[in-house]
């Protein structure tokens, strides 16, 4: 299995700028996180999907920060427009079904290193 | 609020000793627990879940603790190697659909 991948890997950008992360999940996975970790306030989670629908939104700090998941593979992340204090590693993560063996636990990509100037 | 805790200072330990790495949380009732390992620049990694209803799970030289009325998971590595130096998270359930909340975790380095 190629696991949970996420693009891009690092990405600098300006103040003010939109910002787009994306994240593929495991396939037949069901649920996928979306987490940001910073040094100050270690792994917070953003928002949740269960079955391409969001469940829970509420980490999401504000706005200027959406996110998609248009279908079972694909998820989006999007901050427009975006500030320095962003700045952080955003990781996406997925989890099978309930009923499978390994539910509950989380499956993490490596990460987007997003750097806001 | 909700509030996880884990040791915020790093744990020097010798090779072959056993860490033990705490995570205490308040305001929680969790039907589950996880430990994950994180090193650096690299997403988490899932080690153990252990359920309300367990005390204790091993799994090869790892082994959770699970007190509900303490509210405190323990994680131990016995007979510790270098190779398992790395930042431990515990992640209590704290939402249906499998939410987790992570503590800002513990560093371990285990020196020869």
């Amino acid at each position: 299995d190629a696991g949970v991948i996420q693009s891009p890997r690092h990405e600098v950008t300006e103040m003010g700028q939109e910002v787009t992360l994306r994240c593929k999940p495991i396939s037949g996975h069901n649920s996928l996180f979306w987490y940001r970790q910073t040094m100050m306030r270690g792994l917070e989670l953003l928002i949740y999907f269960n079955n391409n629908v969001p469940i829970d939104d509420s980490g999401m700090p504000e706005d200027r920060f959406s996110a998609k998941m248009p279908n079972a593979s694909f998820s989006t992340l999007k901050i427009q427009p975006s500030e320095p204090r962003d700045s952080a590693v955003y990781f996406c993560a997925s989890t099978p079904p309930s009923s499978g063996q390994r539910a509950g636990e989380l499956f993490f990509g490596e990460g987007s290193r997003l750097t806001v100037l | 609020s909700q509030k996880i805790e884990q040791n915020s200072e790093a744990l020097n330990i010798q090779e072959g000793k056993t860490a033990t790495l705490t995570c205490n949380y308040t305001n929680y009732s969790p039907a589950y627990l996880q430990w994950y390992r994180q090193d650096p620049g690299r997403g988490p990694v899932f080690l153990l879940l252990i359920r309300e209803n367990e005390k204790e799970k091993r799994k090869e030289r790892l082994k959770v603790t699970f007190d509900t009325t303490l509210k405190q998971s323990l994680f131990h590595i016995t007979a510790s190697q270098p190779a398992d130096s790395a930042t431990y998270l515990c992640a209590p359930n704290t939402g249906g659909g499998n939410k987790l909340t992570f503590g800002t975790g513990t560093q371990l380095k285990v020196e020869l």
